[in-house]
């Protein structure tokens, strides 16, 4: 069981190239998440998932789109990269949400940077 | 939607309990309390939640005022290991959590 797994853990882009990060999880959740994080701060929701075939906005999304094709899988793509997505991001996944239990599941990170 | 604050660091010494504080005066009703913490560039990992009552775990205790406007995250025995950011998480909708700053837990040897 590896829980969440992210495709790469390192990248390097230059402005306007575009990219696809991969998350993968083996654990059935039907929701996942995608976040970023910038140095000192706390993670910010990009983009989020309540199932397979589904996406939805979260705090930043400009600059990136998903893809929920398979339930096991939550793509994260940038089109035209730019030096203000330079972060970690950060994927997830939890349970089918009932009343309020939502423990998040998280992977170990993608740190890109955009020059 | 309910926000947290949180004091941006703390220290506690190895040994002894870590008491993380967080205010919330502003949660509704139905939304729950949620601790995470975040190890030095790894992915944050779940503590505990709870709702209007007290609630202990493996890892951790955590108290919530008669009037759920604030609540406090204890570590009974912080270990070095225990140095990391702690985050107090309102949820907010029904499937998003926001998080804050959080608190920076130095535990000192």
């Amino acid at each position: 069981n590896a829980g969440v797994t992210q495709t790469p853990k390192f990248r390097v882009l230059k402005t306007g190239q575009s990219m696809t990060l991969l998350c993968a999880q083996d654990m059935n959740h039907e929701y996942m998440y995608w976040y970023r994080q910038d140095p000192g701060m706390g993670l910010r929701l990009i983009h989020y998932s309540v199932g397979e075939g589904t996406t939805a906005k979260g705090e930043v999304p400009d600059g990136y789109n998903v893809s929920r094709l398979k339930k096991q899988n939550f793509l994260l793509g940038l089109e035209s990269a730019a030096p203000s997505q330079t972060s970690v991001y950060f994927c997830a996944s939890s349970y089918f949400q009932v009343v309020a239990y939502n423990e998040q599941f998280f992977g170990p990170g993608t740190r890109l940077t955009v020059l | 939607d309910a926000k947290t604050t949180q004091p941006p660091s703390m220290d506690c010494a190895e040994g002894r309990a870590a008491n993380l504080p967080c205010n919330h005066s502003t949660i509704s009703g139905n939304e729950y309390v949620y601790w995470y913490r975040q190890i030095h560039s790894q992915g944050p990992q779940y503590i505990i939640h709870g709702l209007k009552n007290n609630e202990t775990n493996e890892m951790a205790s955590l108290i919530i005022t008669e009037d759920r406007k604030s609540s406090t995250l204890i570590l009974p025995h912080a270990t070095l290991r225990d140095t990391a950011v702690y985050y107090c998480i309102v949820r907010v909708r029904d499937d998003k959590i926001i998080f804050g700053k959080g608190t920076r837990l130095h535990i000192l040897p």
